[in-house]
């Protein structure tokens, strides 16, 4: 079975710096997809960044990147340039391709102007 | 865009009421599911669906029942709600079987049973 821990409750960060988000699974496959979603105020989930486990390469979106440690079994997310609109909860979430999404605890983001 | 409408933002219901959460997704999806999110637990799976009909325990279905009788609504039952179903519930939906594209999520009802 898929675990998957988010060990930071509450971040905080000043606006325009960079911060990094904690993530760590656990896995016995070797065929599995890893994910960050946002859920700000709204409470609409949205997607942030993607990561296929057997690409050696980080993904990135614009200011989103991800450290993929796999041997560490760590997935952390760098969000740069923090903005006022980046304050949300944050999940860490991943499962095999056949399974269903397994999600972490959550971490609450405060961005201080 | 794909959207998943969640028919209530708030709802508050009194103990051992049978309570419906309908959720309806307008893109042709197959696959639909229910998480529950709590503080400190993230969210958690209680049913999912894979065909119309088609009804799968996720990891906490106790006390909750679904039904699927059309491809784009999902309904997650309390049969008799009580205190500890107070809690937020989010639907969610995914064109593929596998998670390989992540699911899209809607707003969240926000249950309080008194």
């Amino acid at each position: 079975a898929q675990t998957v821990t988010q060990s930071q409750p509450e971040m905080s960060v000043q606006e325009a710096e960079t911060v990094t988000l904690s993530c760590t699974y656990d896995t016995s496959e070797s065929d599995y997809y890893l994910f960050w979603y946002k859920q700000p105020p709204s409470r609409q989930m949205i997607l942030v960044i993607r990561q296929e486990a057997y690409k050696q390469q980080n993904a990135t979106e614009n200011r989103f990147s991800v450290n993929f440690q796999k041997a560490a079994k760590s997935f952390s997310l760098k969000i740069s340039d923090s903005q006022l609109g980046d304050a949300a909860m944050y999940f860490c979430a991943g499962g095999t391709s056949g399974s269903r999404l397994t999600f972490g605890e959550g971490t609450q983001l405060t961005v201080n102007p | 865009d794909v959207k998943v409408t969640q028919s209530s933002r708030y709802l508050v219901k009194r103990t051992g009421e049978k309570v419906f959460l309908e959720c309806v997704q307008d893109m042709d999806h197959e696959n639909m599911f229910w998480y529950r999110q709590d503080p400190g637990l993230g969210l958690r799976l209680i049913y999912f669906s894979y065909d119309v009909k088609m009804k799968e325990k996720g990891d906490i279905p106790e006390g909750y029942s679904v039904s699927r009788e059309k491809k784009e609504r999902f309904s997650l039952i309390l049969e008799s709600a009580s205190t500890n179903q107070t809690s937020m519930y989010l639907c969610a939906s995914s064109l593929v079987r596998g998670i390989n594209y992540g699911y899209t999520f809607g707003s969240g009802t926000r249950l309080t049973v008194v």
